[in-house]
């Protein structure tokens, strides 16, 4: 089955500097690479997502980016925010049926004010 | 449009005894997964539905089970619970045609005791 795994599993920044999140993947045939962000108690929701037909995606302060060929993607937080902090995953999805997303280990983001 | 619900939000059961968790959603979608956050770890998927009428296993199946009511509820069973069940349980639900990520509901906080 699909291996992911994040890093680092812990992320401590200043406020204003930049954050970078790294996801390794096994499943070559992996199309849909999604990051979600979880706040303490809550509920992972989607904040940026991109396809294998696309290289860089920005949405304002958060970017991914996708190497297929390394088999890798990262999350860019760039001028962060004392709300950035929070668990962070990676979700890609490999080649099956019924769209099942297999969830890295998470990274823990803390930025400090 | 209340998106995925998910009932209870917080159950404390004794060890051998079951109980089913509900989750429906409004949004039309046609595949939907029930995963399992522990402290410190990532989401494990248990089962997953591609879409109505079909179920299949995820990571960590073994101690429940699931039913596909119709297209909009997924209810997941635990027959005989163990202290090793005790966890938050997500719902989710997505449209993998249209490659969209999840929508998660708000969980279910299950203590085993």
């Amino acid at each position: 089955g699909e291996n992911v795994e994040q890093h680092p599993s812990t992320l401590s920044v200043q406020e204003g500097d930049s954050a970078v999140i790294k996801c390794t993947y096994s499943d070559s045939a992996s199309n849909y690479f999604p990051w979600y962000k979880q706040e303490l108690g809550k509920r992972p929701q989607l904040i940026i997502d991109i396809r294998s037909n696309v290289g860089e995606k920005k949405d304002q302060r958060i970017a991914v980016t996708l190497n297929k060929t390394a088999k890798h993607f990262s999350l860019h937080i760039t001028e962060t925010q004392p709300e950035d902090s929070a668990v962070y995953f990676c979700a890609p999805r490999g080649n099956n049926q019924g769209g099942k997303l297999i969830f890295g280990q998470g990274t823990e983001l803390s930025v400090k004010p | 449009n209340a998106g995925v619900t998910q009932t209870p939000k917080f159950q404390v059961l004794k060890t051998g005894q079951s109980m089913t968790l509900q989750c429906a959603q409004d949004m039309n979608h046609n595949s939907m997964y029930w995963y399992r956050q522990d402290p410190g770890m990532g989401l494990r998927l248990i089962y997953y539905s591609a879409s109505e009428g079909t179920t299949d296993k995820g990571e960590v199946p073994n101690g429940y089970n699931v039913s596909r009511l119709n297209k909009r509820e997924f209810s997941l069973r635990l027959e005989s619970a163990a202290p090793s069940q005790t966890s938050v349980y997500f719902c989710a639900s997505s449209e993998v045609d249209r490659g969209r990520g999840y929508t998660f509901g708000s969980g279910t906080r299950l203590t085993v005791v």
